[in-house]
């Protein structure tokens, strides 16, 4: 079955600007959850989404923010992007439910976002 | 706050030596660990995780929650194995947000 898919891959935008990063998960995958990587703080969680309700947040400002559709695809949003923004935006989806066999993560390819 | 230790960032064995990666966790309850590995160029995806108590690709991790750790290990290191690992933990079951480690760079000499 496919993957987990990012789009776009690769995103270059200015200080101040605003972006948006778009996630699929595995069909029948319920819940979405968004990484950000960076060289010096690592991987470090953003949210995760089950059925359109934001179930878990990170120690992330209100720049971040994200929403996921009736079909389980989700965004992410970033306003007034700083330069510290620059990473590998990852998500991960799972079946979400509450049993821990269904934990399991499948991550997708991330995208790059590069803010001058 | 749960927090995850790697304390190597960096480690390299002999093809055929054993390997020793570890991760150390400090908080209270029932933690539950992972490892993930990413090799060059692929995704990130789980290797171990502890309550399954299986051997993966030769790897094995065990829980002691006397020394805090879940370190990961296997006897006879290959070149495939090459690749990046992180420790990772989730506080409750059911709750998919993952802390990850720092990583450790795993590097296997032939």
């Amino acid at each position: 079955k496919a993957g987990v898919t990012q789009t776009p891959r690769y995103l270059i935008k200015t200080r101040g600007q605003q972006v948006t990063l778009s996630c699929s998960p595995i069909s029948g995958h319920r819940s979405v959850s968004w990484y950000q990587q960076t060289p010096g703080q690592g991987l470090q969680f953003l949210f995760e989404y089950f059925s359109e309700t934001q179930r878990n947040k990170g120690n992330f400002p209100g720049r971040f923010s994200g929403r996921q559709f009736s079909n389980s695809r989700s965004e992410m949003n970033v306003s007034t992007l700083e330069l510290g923004d620059s990473a590998l935006y990852l998500c991960a989806s799972s079946w979400g439910t509450g049993r821990f066999d269904y934990n399991e993560q499948f991550f997708g390819p991330g995208t790059r976002l590069t803010v001058l | 706050a749960q927090r995850v230790t790697q304390p190597e960032k960096l480690l390299s064995v002999f093809k055929g030596a054993p390997v020793e990666l570890k991760c150390n966790y400090s908080y209270s309850g029932s933690p539950e660990l992972f490892w993930y590995v990413q090799y060059s160029r692929q995704r990130l995806q789980l290797l171990l995780r502890h309550i399954s108590r299986e051997s993966i690709k030769g790897f094995t991790a065990d829980l002691n929650k006397g020394e805090t750790s879940f370190h990961l290990k296997k006897p006879f290191a290959q070149e495939e194995d090459s690749a990046m690992y992180y420790c990772a933990s989730i506080l409750q079951t059911g709750a998919n947000n993952l802390f990850f480690g720092t990583g450790t760079r795993l590097t296997v000499i032939p």
